[in-house]
């Protein structure tokens, strides 16, 4: 069992819909949770960081961290077609500094 | 892309040979990371350095070394190419290490004929 699972989607919505992108993890050391985005032959970029559990808040796009159940989440409100990437969920903890990434979701925002 | 750069970004090379890629960095971070991204498997750790010539393997070290002799660059080597080690290279910094962000470079696409 991978440490953390993420469905690969591909996932398609049309534009202005809310995404709901999920992680699972089984470390409970990790404390650290972050989401990356990924576009085409890019390198992946930080989207979000957070620390432990609660919400986090930026511009149209919003992480949850739920450590009683290792539930990992990203929403992107009124979604865009510059949205279409990977998005990458990856955590850190227990000491030490490997960052432990998701295989990642597809995201297509449609016209 | 954090003033990280890779070189090369595309590479086809045979089985068997050897393969150095190269990560230069400008932002003088102590960390150093490389990742392979495969279909299926998302990003996994190759080495990662915490220091001029500190080093410590990840997850899929075998078939690969690392030299960092110099604080902004961080070599990859594949010692004798296999077709199992095409993939994307991605190189990441972070300042601190442990609890702190990491960076992406732009990718390295290599293919082993």
């Amino acid at each position: 069992q991978k440490e953390v699972e993420q469905d690969p989607g591909p996932l398609s919505v049309p534009e202005g819909a809310i995404v709901s992108l999920n992680c699972t993890y089984s470390n409970s050391a990790f404390q650290y949770f972050m989401w990356y985005r990924q576009y085409s032959r890019k390198g992946p970029e930080l989207l979000m960081y957070t620390y432990s559990s609660g919400n986090k808040e930026d511009g149209r796009f919003t992480a949850q961290v739920d450590k009683s159940s290792k539930y990992i989440s990203l929403f992107i409100r009124d979604s865009q077609p510059s949205d279409s990437a990977t998005y990458l969920c990856a955590s850190l903890g227990g000491g030490g500094n490997k960052l432990t990434f998701g295989t990642g979701t597809q995201l297509k925002v449609e016209l | 892309d954090a003033g990280i750069t890779q070189s090369p970004r595309h590479k086809v090379t045979e089985t068997g040979t050897p393969v150095t890629l190269r990560c230069h960095q400008t932002e003088n971070h102590r960390y150093m990371y490389w990742y392979r991204q495969d279909p299926g498997h998302g990003l996994r750790l190759i080495h990662y350095s915490y220091g001029v010539k500190d080093t410590d393997k990840g997850e899929v070290s075998d078939g690969y070394s690392v030299s960092r002799s110099k604080t902004e660059d961080f070599l990859l080597t594949l010692e004798s190419a296999t077709s199992s080690q095409t993939s994307v290279y991605f190189c990441a910094i972070s300042e601190q290490g442990n609890t702190d962000t990491q960076y992406f470079g732009p990718g390295t696409r290599l293919t082993v004929l």
